[in-house]
């Protein structure tokens, strides 16, 4: 079955500084990478994916890069604000969805 | 729609109990999908229903969990007896598609066992 691998657990950054998550992945066939953000308390929710026919896509401060060959994926966010400050899971599908450890983003102001 | 509803947002219920947790989804999805969330294991798939039919429930732990979607606006997820180490979130999400649509999680169940 899927297995997703992410990195860091754990990253700081100054506000405006960017951060990079990274994952990667174990099963050829999984096309579909979605990743979810959850705030302290709350429920994750989607702010980007990604599909297997696409290498790179942006929303914002947000991206996403893929590399099939490689098998991994990275979520990219730039000027980061406090407000970006929440745990981030990475996710893989190829018969059902698996997600990352998740990696809790703090900022710093 | 008021999204994905769970029943209860807390429990608190002694080892050996029966415990029974609730998930309304959105009205038109026809996934659904149940998550554990622990500090140590991350969120964990446990069974997915596609049209109220279980597809993979491959996750559920051990016999001690069942669950059922006895039809497309309810679901529940049920330990039978509970133990400390059940306590986690537990998150019900519902989806358009079953593999590639966005998860919608309801605000999830914290469940501890004393």
């Amino acid at each position: 079955g899927e297995n997703v691998e992410q990195h860091p657990s754990t990253l700081s950054v100054q506000e405006g500084d960017s951060a990079v998550i990274k994952c990667t992945y174990s099963d050829s066939a999984s096309n579909y990478f979605p990743w979810y953000k959850q705030e302290l308390g709350k429920r994750p929710q989607l702010i980007i994916d990604i599909r297997s026919n696409v290498g790179e896509k942006k929303d914002q401060r947000i991206a996403v890069t893929l590399n099939k060959t490689a098998k991994h994926f990275s979520l990219h966010i730039t000027e980061t604000q406090p407000e970006d400050s929440a745990v981030y899971f990475c996710a893989a599908i190829a018969d059902k969805l698996i997600f990352g450890t998740g990696t809790r983003l703090q900022v710093f102001p | 729609d008021a999204g994905v509803i769970q029943s209860p947002r807390h429990e608190v219920t002694e080892m050996g109990q029966e415990v029974t947790l609730r998930c309304k989804p959105i009205s038109g999805h026809n996934s659904l999908f149940w998550y554990r969330q622990t500090m140590m294991r991350g969120l964990e798939l446990l069974i997915y229903f596609n049209n109220n039919v279980p597809i993979d429930d491959s996750g559920m732990p051990e016999d001690r969990f069942s669950a059922k979607m006895p039809n497309a606006s309810f679901s529940t997820l049920k330990i039978q007896p509970s133990e400390p180490r059940d306590s986690a979130v537990y998150f019900c999400a519902s989806s358009t598609r079953q593999h590639t649509g966005e998860l919608f999680f309801g605000e999830g169940s914290r469940l501890t066992v004393l």
